[in-house]
């Protein structure tokens, strides 16, 4: 069943700008993870944030949670081209098991 | 650092043949995740694996299976391959309990004609 999902879809911005890309998901959770993709490739692993958690750094990077909103957004300051990939908010929902629960993705292209 | 290793990174079959996907996780995971990934789409969870048990199963059709064996590498093995099965597989590992963090691997690109 769909947890995360992902707006915009479609993101094009250009380099310099900041890109917002926000993420809402139906149940409860342990944690949110944000993962990059480019193009037909691997998924990389970008931030996660635990559920007790309201905000993240790393980098450039900036993830937030609402967990009474059941969202996230990620903030990528500073964009360069080579952040031009879709990414995707995950969600892990507790258990024994960690499996992922994947977003639509949001398309983000940085122009030069 | 070492990575999680697919074999192969790509593989092209017929309709009804059989393919044999592998992973292998980072050294000392002891857990792997198998996800599909069809065209445009995001990744489902597949099934799981801790410690050489299956721990949990998504949407997995039945004409799939998979196991892990002793040195933790998992194999994804696939029968009676439909035109929809056509999609990138994705292992991740991680450290079992200790980390929630699944480091993914390359992928393998599936095409079935």
């Amino acid at each position: 069943s769909q947890q995360g999902e992902e707006d915009p879809q479609a993101l094009s911005i250009q380099e310099g700008e900041n890109a917002t890309m926000n993420c809402s998901y139906k149940t409860s959770i342990n944690n949110l993870q944000w993962y990059r993709q480019n193009s037909g490739r691997g998924l990389v692993h970008l931030i996660l944030i635990r559920s007790n958690e309201r905000e993240k750094h790393s980098g450039r990077l900036r993830v937030t949670l609402d967990t009474s909103k059941k969202s996230s957004s990620l903030l990528i300051t500073a964009s360069r081209a080579a952040d031009t990939a879709s990414y995707f908010c995950a969600t892990e929902s507790g258990g024994s098991n960690y499996k992922l629960t994947f977003g639509k993705g949001t398309l983000l292209t940085v122009n030069p | 650092a070492a990575g999680v290793i697919q074999s192969p990174r790509h593989l092209i079959k017929e309709k009804r043949e059989t393919a044999t996907l592998k992973c292998y996780p980072i050294p000392r995971h002891d857990t792997v995740y198998w996800y599909q990934q069809g065209p445009g789409q995001d990744p489902q969870f597949l099934i799981s694996f801790y410690e050489k048990m299956q721990s949990d199963k998504g949407s997995i059709p039945d004409r799939f299976s998979a196991q892990q064996f002793s040195d933790y590498h998992s194999e994804l093995n696939m029968s009676s391959l439909e035109l929809g099965d056509s999609a990138l597989y994705f292992c991740a590992s991680s450290l079992g309990q200790l980390e929630e963090t699944q480091y993914f691997g390359p992928g393998t690109r599936l095409l079935v004609l």
